[in-house]
Parts: C-alpha cells; structure tokens; sequence
C-alpha cells in the first residue's frame, strides 16, 4: 500500500498570509492527525479527523483550522500567519478500528517556513 | 491535563555503549506506542505494548512496559551509528488521541 502522502512538501510564507496543507492517508484508513513540529518542542497535536468531523483538538488558536473529506483525504489551512508558525507539519493516518489511539503511520511531513 | 514525559531530553553515547530512555504518564495508560525519527525524516512506529509489565525484543531493541502501566523503557545494547535519531513515546489520552512525550535524542560517536 502506498503510504501517507502530503502537500506540498516545502512551503515559503510571508507573515500574514494563509496556507493551505494537503495530507492523503493510507487507503482504509480513517483517521488523519495533524501535528506540528518544532525543535525543541516535540510533536504537539493540532487536531484529528474521523469520517469527516473532527474528534479531538490541541491548544493551538483557532487561525488553525482542519477538515476532512468524504474519501478520508484532509487539509489544514492556518491563516494570518505568525513568524512562529515556521515548523514541519506533520499527518498521520491509522486504522481507528477499535476507537482507540491506535499506530500512527506518518507522511513526510510540510515545512512551512514563514518570513 | 494527561502528560507524557521522557528523560533524558538528549544522549551522547560511544558507539558500542548502551542506551536507555524513559517515558513516564501522569495517568494509566492502555497501551503504549514507541516511534522513531531519524534526522530530517519523519517519525516511524517501532512498537506498542499493550500488558502490564510486558516486555518485547527487536534485535538490540528492549521495551518494558511497567507493571501499573504508567511508565515504560526502551533499551538499546550496543548502540550503532544506524541507532541515532530521536525516540518518542506515546499513549492514548482519554479522549482517545495520542500523546506523545517529548522525545529523547540519541547521538551516537563511531
């Protein structure tokens, strides 16, 4: 099976502007996390979609915003952008058979640097 | 809120030392989940523990997970220069989400 895949892969910004971040899932599967990552401060959770409504949701503000389409594929778009918005954004998909956390398989990830 | 945390934050070792990190949770957890990233990629899923004081193998890899099922370890013997990258720890929240720890990162001198 093909793996996470997402969109663009490198991004260059300017503060103010919005972005917007593809992420594909592995195929059958339902679930899709966003993180965002940067150094020193691990894997921070932005949200997670299940069947198109999102379940669970980070601390992050609301200029964060996510959605999920009906053949599980999702974006994220964070408008209004902040210096430190700069970080590699992270999807993550997995089966969710059980409603339990269950593995998380990664994509390559979106480096989004803001000037 | 539910926390994940992990020490040491960084670790040097000789290529051939051994390593240990630690992954403690403020709650009890259901599973835990162990995932490497190497430098510049992104995180891959080495494993995930289910029972308590359960403890699994991969080659020079040791995972434990503790007997109340707050705490867990990863060990690796003889560290080799493939072992460098960062491991995260991580256990499902009540809502169901994961929470990851912070990571620890693992240099490795040949």
């Amino acid at each position: 099976k093909a793996g996470v895949t997402q969109t663009p892969r490198y991004l260059i910004k300017t503060r103010g502007q919005q972005v917007t971040l593809s992420c594909s899932p592995i195929s059958g599967h339902r679930s899709v996390s966003w993180y965002q990552q940067t150094p020193g401060q691990g894997l921070q959770f932005l949200f997670e979609y299940f069947s198109e409504t999102q379940r669970n949701k980070g601390n992050f503000p609301g200029r964060f915003s996510g959605r999920q389409f009906s053949n599980s594929r999702s974006e994220m778009n964070v408008s209004t952008l902040e210096l430190g918005d700069s970080a590699l954004y992270l999807c993550a998909s997995s089966l969710e058979l059980a409603g339990v956390a269950d593995t998380q398989y990664f994509g390559p990830g979106t480096r989004l640097t803001v000037l | 809120g539910q926390q994940v945390m992990q020490i040491p934050q960084y670790q040097h070792v000789q290529e051939g030392e051994d390593f240990t990190t630690y992954c403690n949770s403020s709650t009890t957890l259901s599973n835990i989940q162990w995932y490497k990233q190497r430098p510049g990629g992104h995180p891959v899923f080495l494993i995930q523990l289910v029972k308590s004081g359960e403890v699994k193998k991969q080659k020079r890899l040791t995972f434990q997970f503790g007997e109340a099922k707050k705490n867990s370890s990863l060990h690796i013997t003889a560290t080799q220069t493939t072992d460098v990258g960062t491991y995260f720890c991580a256990g499902p929240s009540n809502t169901g989400k994961l929470i990851f720890g912070q990571g620890t990162t693992l240099q490795v001198k040949p």
